[in-house]
């Protein structure tokens, strides 16, 4: 069974602090790995896609991929109140389907 | 990434009744999927929808319950038929990214459904 484990929420962070997300996968196989943010109400919008071992930078998020550790992270770097949010990992096999974790939420608090 | 259109938005329908979703893309695109999210809870994939071929359909899932068509490149349908309570969720079709890029994959903006 092909499984996504993200870290236990919810997580809440201070204006201007780092969050930082996690999430394991249980097949080495693996060759894609994303992140969507989803705020309540809405549909999981793409943020992060990562391929390789190592940090991958946009902006204020960085996704770090090890994938001898099958192990995948997102940080969010000066958090703003607009980052409170599910944030969904995703697992692509190999065959173009997406596995979805549990998602974290996010609280940035003012 | 493709602009992403979903039918209705939301609908509130009756136990035994049947509700067809519609997706509209605004690129062609080979691969739709159709996901179910539940009430507080993660994404699942209902099956692949692939234009000239019949759909994939996950563990849990089958095609008398979810019909889908895909009659072409950039629209697909997902029917929930004989529908009970346990059906209530948000049901998001997700493209393919058009540019080819990789596996990334892009949602269109959901149909909530309740059944009573």
């Amino acid at each position: 069974q092909k499984e996504v484990e993200q870290n236990s929420g919810p997580l809440s962070v201070p204006e201007g602090a780092i969050a930082s997300l996690n999430c394991t996968y249980s097949d080495r196989v693996s060759q894609s790995f994303f992140w969507y943010r989803q705020y309540s109400g809405k549909s999981p919008e793409l943020i992060m896609s990562i391929y390789s071992n190592g940090d991958k930078e946009d902006g204020r998020f960085t996704a770090q991929l090890n994938k001898a550790s099958q192990y995948v992270s997102l940080l969010i770097r000066d958090s703003q109140p607009s980052d409170s949010a599910t944030y969904l990992c995703a697992v692509n096999w190999g065959d173009y389907k997406l596995s979805f974790g549990a998602g974290t939420t996010v609280t940035v608090r003012a | 990434s493709a602009v992403i259109s979903q039918k209705p938005s939301r609908d509130i329908c009756q136990r035994g009744t049947s509700l067809t979703i519609q997706c509209q893309v605004d690129s062609q695109v080979t691969m739709m999927f159709w996901y179910r999210q539940q009430p507080g809870q993660s994404l699942t994939l209902i099956a692949t929808a692939n234009q000239g071929s019949e759909a994939t359909y996950e563990s849990g899932f089958v095609i008398d319950k979810f019909p889908i068509s895909r009659p072409n490149l950039t629209f697909s349908t997902l029917t929930v038929s004989n529908m009970s309570p346990e059906d209530s969720s948000i049901y998001l079709c997700s493209v393919e990214d058009p540019g080819g890029r990789g596996t990334e994959q892009y949602f269109g903006p959901g149909t909530r459904l309740t059944v009573t």
